[in-house]
């Protein structure tokens, strides 16, 4: 069975850091593109980051572009993400989800598989 | 930054009913487009991609269409099951979601 799995949510201060990580199975991890989403309360999906299959090539949305960093170790099947510089606003459930065979160019396949996500929390 | 638009942001229809919930792209992402549907307190669940692929699982009554800019996600026969918030998503470049449609069932 495929399947992905968050850990490493909790509380943070604001400017504190924390990671992400996530753990895949039931796939050929280094074959799929993946990606980070994330849902504030009360708000829509946010996509957050993705990262190629090889893990050369990473992708932001621009609300964390220099604060967070996506990261793979495809020998461990696990996906990271590195939260820096965290603030109020970062405050959101974060889902690990399974993306395409290709990149973030031009893709017909969709995220078709997602984590039960973790909870950060930013507050002093 | 490609930016998607859906209407309307929320609805509320009867069991049985046929909904219509639309999604506009600030530029043309031909059928790079998939739709979600997102339950409180589970993992968002993907419906449609490729703007009219049915994903596999999912009930027929889900149908999708358009390319370009303009989309369309359409329910069929509501069920009590089917109340959600549904998302569009633009896999043309980067990734982009909509901002969500609640669906109410009465």
């Amino acid at each position: 069975e495929v399947q992905v799995l968050e850990s490493g949510g909790g509380l943070a201060q604001p400017g504190g850091s924390l990671r992400l990580s996530c753990a895949a199975s039931g796939f050929t991890f280094s074959n799929y593109a993946m990606s980070w989403v994330r849902q504030a309360g009360g708000k829509g999906l946010e996509w957050v980051s993705g990262v190629t299959g090889s893990g050369r090539s990473t992708y932001y949305a621009d609300s964390v572009k220099g604060r967070f960093t996506i990261s793979r170790d495809n020998s461990k099947n696990t996906l990271y993400l590195q939260m820096n510089s965290l603030r109020v606003e970062d405050t959101a459930v974060y889902y690990c989800a399974k993306d395409n065979e290709g990149g973030f160019y031009g893709s017909g396949s969709p995220l078709d598989t997602w984590g039960p996500g973790a909870l950060v929390t930013v507050s002093s | 930054d490609i930016q998607m638009t859906q209407s309307p942001s929320s609805l509320s229809a009867s069991v049985g009913d046929r909904v219509t919930i639309t999604c506009r792209a600030s530029q043309s992402i031909n059928i790079y487009l998939n739709w979600y549907q997102h339950k409180a307190g589970k993992a968002p669940k993907v419906l449609i991609y490729a703007a009219s692929k049915l994903q596999s699982g999912v009930p027929s009554r889900f149908s999708g269409s358009g390319s370009g800019t303009d989309f369309t996600l359409t329910i069929n026969s509501l069920q009590p099951e089917d109340s959600a918030i549904y998302y569009c998503q633009q896999s043309y470049n980067m990734r982009t979601f909509g901002q969500g449609t609640k669906v109410e069932v009465k």
